[in-house]
């Protein structure tokens, strides 16, 4: 257990409100990201933070922000949901060395 | 840069056969590569990780992965399927530099039948 919790679970909102996940680790652990899961895609990283608000885009970053003003909290915004957005959202921390990542057991988002 | 290539999106596999998912990178550095399972409605686990050591890597629930750098490989192997392998597989390639990203691909459902 990586001690990694992602809130909220499950959510459905509706195109044009602002949907804000929240990842929460318990081990001071420096890198965390957040990926995105969808059919046919496989993950595909938004955003990822190497330390309190040191965050840097991924390949899928646009439509997204984040934030991480203290080590256990790493929060992904979605300014202005859209459809696109419905995806299912996984929060992951690493170990410095081998660079294995640890998931949470993701958020699913349903944008209508 | 990175990639990883999955060949094959789903697979199937009687109970009691050879469980073979493909897997090929492109890597400008040396690589560390991993195997992932995810299991329905639930979080990646990580099942092994390559990371220049031995080059035939043992993982978890009996399955193990060969690294070959002339064939720019890391397939996952397993010897005999159980029912309880039904998930889907995901191999993943670390980016350069210090930012330990993973780079992932599409990902293989493997259908395990009776």
């Amino acid at each position: 257990d990586a001690g990694i919790t992602q809130s909220p679970r499950h959510k459905v909102t509706e195109t044009g409100t602002p949907v804000t996940l929240r990842c929460h680790q318990t081990e001071n652990h420096r890198y965390m990201y957040w990926y995105r899961q969808d059919p046919g895609h496989g993950l595909r990283l938004i955003h990822y933070s190497y330390g309190v608000k040191d965050t840097d885009k991924g390949e899928v970053s646009d439509g997204y922000s984040v934030s991480r003003s203290k080590t256990e909290d790493f929060l992904l915004t979605l300014e202005s949901a859209t459809s696109s957005q419905t995806s299912v959202y996984f929060c992951a921390i690493t170990t410095e060395g081998t660079g294995e990542l640890f998931f949470g057991e993701g958020s699913r988002l349903t944008v209508l | 840069a990175q990639s990883v290539t999955q060949l094959g999106s789903h697979v199937s596999v009687s109970e009691g056969a050879l469980v073979l998912l493909r897997c090929n990178y492109s890597s400008s550095v040396p690589p560390y590569l991993f195997w992932y399972v995810q299991y329905p409605n639930q979080g990646l686990q990580l099942l092994l990780k390559y990371t220049s050591a031995a080059t035939l890597v043992k993982g978890i629930n009996g399955f193990e992965a060969e690294f070959k750098k002339s064939e720019t490989s890391f397939h996952l192997t397993k010897p005999s399927a159980h029912m309880s392998d039904a998930a889907e597989y995901f191999c993943a390639v670390r980016e350069g530099g210090a930012t330990n990203k993973l780079i992932f691909g599409t990902g293989t459902l493997l259908a395990v039948q009776p």
